[in-house]
């Protein structure tokens, strides 16, 4: 199996602009997690997702973040407008309701950097 | 407040020997806690899980221990190698369905 996969791996942008991020999930997973991860804050699950419904997006910082999962397998994260502020590693991650113990499985990160 | 705490500070431990990280929590009950090992540009990867119900772990060199009553749970890597360097990160799990409350991590470097 492949992994979770994100894209891409670094993303450097000016203020304003827009961004997207994005996951495959494993195959035959059916939960999904984006979190933000920062040297002051740690990990922050932003939103989750189960059977490509979003469950619990209280982590969402604002209105201008906001993920999708168009289908089973792929999700995007966007921001727009992004702010210097913004700037951390984001993660996705899945996991299966059939595992549960709720093992999450992450990707490599992208680095967001704006500027 | 509900807090999770681990080291903030780096461990450094001599090549060979055991290292212990601890994973503190208040006012949580988890059912499970989970250790997870991150490297520097990539995402944590799961090691090992252990029940409330549980008092010990294993999995090769690794050992995790869950004591509910102290509410910590100790994560050992016996035998420790340079390799074995890197951040180490528990999480607790309430049975919420989905949910992981994470600590901050301990970055663990072994000398050679």
């Amino acid at each position: 199996d492949a992994g979770v996969i994100q894209s891409p791996r670094h993303e450097v942008t000016e203020m304003g602009q827009e961004v997207t991020l994005r996951c495959k999930l494993i195959s035959g997973h059916n939960s999904l997690f984006w979190y933000r991860q920062t040297m002051m804050r740690g990990l922050e699950l932003l939103i989750y997702f189960n059977n490509n419904v979003p469950i619990d997006d209280s982590g969402m910082p604002e209105d201008r973040f906001s993920a999708k999962m168009p289908n089973a397998s792929f999700s995007t994260l966007k921001i727009q407008p992004s702010e210097p502020r913004d700037s951390a590693v984001y993660f996705c991650a899945s996991s299966s309701d059939r595992n549960a113990k709720n093992i999450q499985y992450f990707g490599a990160g992208t680095r967001l950097s704006v500027l | 407040s509900q807090k999770i705490e681990q080291n903030s500070e780096a461990l450094n431990i001599q090549e060979g020997k055991t290292a212990t990280l601890t994973c503190n929590y208040t006012n949580y009950s988890p059912a499970y806690l989970q250790w997870y090992r991150q490297d520097p540009g990539r995402g944590p990867v799961f090691l090992l899980l252990i029940r409330e119900n549980e008092k010990e772990k294993r999995k090769e060199r690794l050992k995790v221990t869950f004591d509910t009553t102290l509410k910590q749970s100790l994560f050992h890597i016996t035998a420790s190698q340079p390799a074995d360097s890197a951040t180490y990160l528990c999480a607790l799990d309430e049975d919420s369905n989905y949910q992981l409350i994470w600590g901050a991590g301990t970055k663990l470097i072994i000398k050679p």
